[in-house]
């Protein structure tokens, strides 16, 4: 069983586009997260959702909007896609309580921008 | 900004044991050393976490000095499927829902 999945796995789309990734968790996690990984592999945190509410939103340009309908849900809304959004998008999840010593990463998402 | 500095890169022969080192010299008393994984094209992979303590699980064992001021994460028989980039990662303990913050990482290769 996939403990957190993203759907697409790919996603090719033209400049100025408006397009959606979809994250899902089955494992109760209460936080999820959006990570972005850049051409030079850098992997940076964008959002992170505690019980559906935002709780940290760095600096990221608000073309991207997040949206979670329930706790097992994640979703990543991007307007306008520019070339610079090309990157894999991870979603990850994470337990509450003990600190949060894991965070559990989906598979990613391609996102290429023409 | 990652807290650690980790070599870029080492190469380890399939079977051997691969150590990685990572130097953490401005770690506070409350932060933990966690490391992670990231297999090419996968999501990051938790692997092991400690304070002060060696730590060992069915991975990995995690050295960390007495200072506190640098670890190493130890392989013991590295196969050609642990080769990926890996992270350490210092964060406090109680932060339970803070995001990871990755620096580069150092990419080991297994050669057969």
């Amino acid at each position: 069983d996939t403990a957190v999945s993203q759907t697409p796995k790919y996603l090719v789309t033209q400049m100025g586009n408006d397009k959606s990734i979809k994250c899902e968790q089955n494992l109760g996690h209460d936080t999820m997260y959006w990570y972005k990984q850049d051409s030079k592999k850098f992997l940076k945190i964008m959002f992170s959702y505690n019980n559906k509410e935002l709780i940290i939103n760095e600096t990221v340009p608000n073309r991207f909007s997040p949206k979670s309908p329930d706790k097992a849900h994640l979703n990543l809304h991007i307007n306008s896609l520019e070339l610079g959004d090309s990157a894999v998008y991870f979603c990850a999840s994470s337990p509450r309580t003990s600190g949060g010593v894991e965070q559990f990463f989906g598979p990613g998402t391609r996102l290429t921008v023409l | 900004d990652a807290k650690t500095t980790q070599p870029p890169s080492m190469d380890c022969a399939e079977g051997r044991a691969a150590n990685l080192p990572c130097n953490h010299s401005t770690i506070s008393g409350n932060e933990y050393v966690y490391w992670y994984r990231q297999i090419h094209s996968q999501g990051p992979q938790y692997i092991i976490h400690g304070l002060k303590n060696n730590e060992t699980n069915e991975m990995a064992s995690l050295i960390i000095t007495e200072d506190r001021k640098s670890s190493t994460l130890i392989l013991p028989h590295a196969t050609l499927r642990d080769t990926a980039v890996y992270y350490c990662i210092v964060r406090e303990w109680n932060s339970g829902n803070t995001p990871l913050v990755f620096g580069k990482g150092t990419r080991l290769s297994v050669i057969a």
